[in-house]
């Protein structure tokens, strides 16, 4: 099915390091959301973007809607180790109806 | 109040059984969707439901169904297993549609051998 661009697949971090994350999608998006998802659990919502520029912080996280409407970034800023897992971005398309589209996820791993 | 609740976590089935799968939404959520998560598919869409009616579908093959009851309790069922469905199967719970802050359960694994 449709999914979104999600990069990177993976990244090795050392605490305290700064973290960067994104989605590209081909069709416009009205809605972007940011999950976290640790292992053997279901994802869980950090971060949801409405308007095309928004910018929204949640703690040491920061996401943005792009202004075209086909991308967002999630930031984490700081990063402890209990940051790691996977990180979801999902967005909503105009046309559709709450069927959410996911990218493949982005394994964070971070060195002590 | 009340997260989402998926039951069982984690079912060991074998190949050509059928299983069944719930989902209690939050409380006063009416809309609930399914996905199938895999290490080489991610998230995949199934299907949504909202005041007991599939609103959108997932392209899955037939052996995957589901329904929702006016309580907005949702069961998805799978016949015939196969091993390429073992799986995670996630429930997210909406309060309608066209809110589209999505939570999801903790998951039931599913795993056919």
């Amino acid at each position: 099915g449709q999914q979104l661009n999600q990069s990177p697949q993976s990244m090795f971090i050392q605490e305290g390091e700064d973290v960067s994350m994104n989605c590209t999608s081909s069709s416009i998006f009205n809605t972007w959301l940011w999950y976290k998802q640790d292992p053997g659990e279901g994802p869980v919502l950090l971060i949801a973007l409405y308007k095309a520029g928004e910018l929204t912080s949640n703690g040491r996280l920061t996401a943005q809607f792009g202004i075209t409407r086909k991308d967002s970034f999630l930031n984490i800023s700081a990063s402890i180790p209990s940051d790691v897992g996977i990180y979801f971005c999902a967005g909503r398309n105009i046309q559709g109806a709450q069927k959410l589209v996911f990218g493949q996820g982005t394994r964070l791993t971070i060195n002590p | 109040k009340a997260g989402v609740t998926q039951t069982p976590r984690y079912l060991i089935k074998t190949r050509g059984q059928q299983v069944t799968l719930s989902c209690s939404p939050i409380s006063g959520h009416r809309s609930v969707s399914w996905y199938q998560q895999t290490p080489g598919q991610g998230l995949q869409f199934l299907f949504e439901y909202f005041s007991e009616t599939q609103r959108n579908k997932g392209n899955f093959p037939g052996r995957f169904s589901g329904r929702q009851f006016s309580n907005s309790r949702s069961e998805m069922n799978v016949s015939t297993l196969e091993l390429g469905d073992s799986a995670l199967y996630l429930c997210a719970s909406v309060g309608v549609p066209g809110n589209t802050e999505a939570f999801f359960g903790q998951g039931t694994r599913l795993t056919v051998v």
